[in-house]
C-alpha cells in the first residue's frame, strides 16, 4: 500500500528566504505525486504533479518539485518566500494497486516572517 | 463560477440529530468524493463516485451515507451525529478515476461542529 510521510508539521522561513517541504513516500509501482496547498478557511488546490515525465516539476507560484527515485522523495522548494506563501502544504501519493486512489501526507503548515 | 460547491459552509448541530452536506461539480468530471479533515488538519478519504456508481468506501461508520444522484452531484447524509464527527468535510471531482490518476479539484469545504 502507498504512503506519505512529510517531515516537519511547521516550518518558519523568513521573507525572501529559500522554502524547502520534505516528503518522502512508499509505493510498489511507479508513483504519481503531487503537491496540494491550503490556504486557510479554503479547499486544497494543486500545486504540481509528477506524472513520470521529466522528474523537476515546476508548478504555480514559482514552486517547484524534484522526484528522486532512489531517495523516495518528492521535495518542495520555492527559492524565495513571499508572505502569501503561508498556507498548509500536503504531499500526497497515488499509484494504481490502491484504485488510484490519493493518499494524503500529514501536511507542514508554512509560516514567513517579514 | 465555483467549479465544486458545497453546501453548507458552517453547519453547528447537537449530538443525535441527522444532517446532510451537499456537493455540486460544474467541470463535466466523472468522479467525485468525500474528504473528512480533522482538527490537525489529516485528511482521509471517506467515499468516491465515478458516474453514480461507488468504487471507493473506507472505513466509515455505517452512520454516513453517500448518494449522488448524477455525476454532477454527491450529497452526504449523517445520521446520528456524534462529537468525534465535528471535522471539515471537503468535496472533490476529478476525472474519470477508473481511467488513471487525476488531480483532483477541491470544494471549499463544509464545517461541521457537533456540541
Amino acid at each position: 500500500a502507498q504512503s506519505v510521510t512529510q517531515l516537519g508539521s511547521h516550518v518558519s522561513v523568513s521573507e525572501g528566504a529559500l522554502v524547502l517541504l520534505r516528503c518522502n513516500y512508499s509505493s510498489s509501482v511507479p508513483p504519481y505525486l503531487f503537491w496540494y496547498v491550503q490556504y486557510p478557511n479554503q479547499g486544497l488546490q494543486l500545486l504540481l504533479k509528477y506524472t513520470s515525465a521529466a522528474t523537476l516539476v515546476k508548478g504555480i507560484n514559482g514552486f517547484e518539485a524534484e522526484f528522486k527515485k532512489s531517495e523516495t522523495s518528492f521535495h518542495l522548494t520555492k527559492p524565495s518566500a513571499h508572505m502569501s506563501d503561508a498556507a498548509e502544504y500536503f504531499c500526497a501519493v497515488s499509484d494504481s494497486t490502491g484504485g488510484f486512489k490519493t493518499i494524503f501526507g500529514a501536511g507542514t503548515r508554512l509560516f514567513v516572517k517579514a | 463560477d465555483t467549479a465544486v460547491s458545497q453546501t453548507p459552509k458552517y453547519l453547528v448541530t447537537q449530538m443525535g440529530n441527522d444532517k446532510s452536506i451537499k456537493c455540486e461539480q460544474n467541470l463535466g468530471h466523472d468522479t467525485m468524493y468525500w474528504y473528512k479533515q480533522d482538527s490537525k488538519k489529516f485528511l482521509k478519504i471517506m467515499f468516491s463516485y465515478n458516474n453514480k456508481e461507488l468504487i471507493i468506501n473506507e472505513t466509515v461508520p455505517n452512520r454516513f451515507s453517500p448518494k449522488s444522484p448524477d455525476k454532477a452531484h454527491l450529497n452526504l447524509h449523517i445520521n446520528s451525529l456524534e462529537l468525534g464527527d465535528s471535522a471539515v468535510y471537503f468535496c472533490a471531482s476529478s476525472q474519470a478515476i477508473t481511467q488513471g490518476v487525476k488531480t483532483q479539484y477541491f470544494g471549499p469545504g463544509t464545517r461541521l461542529l457537533v456540541l
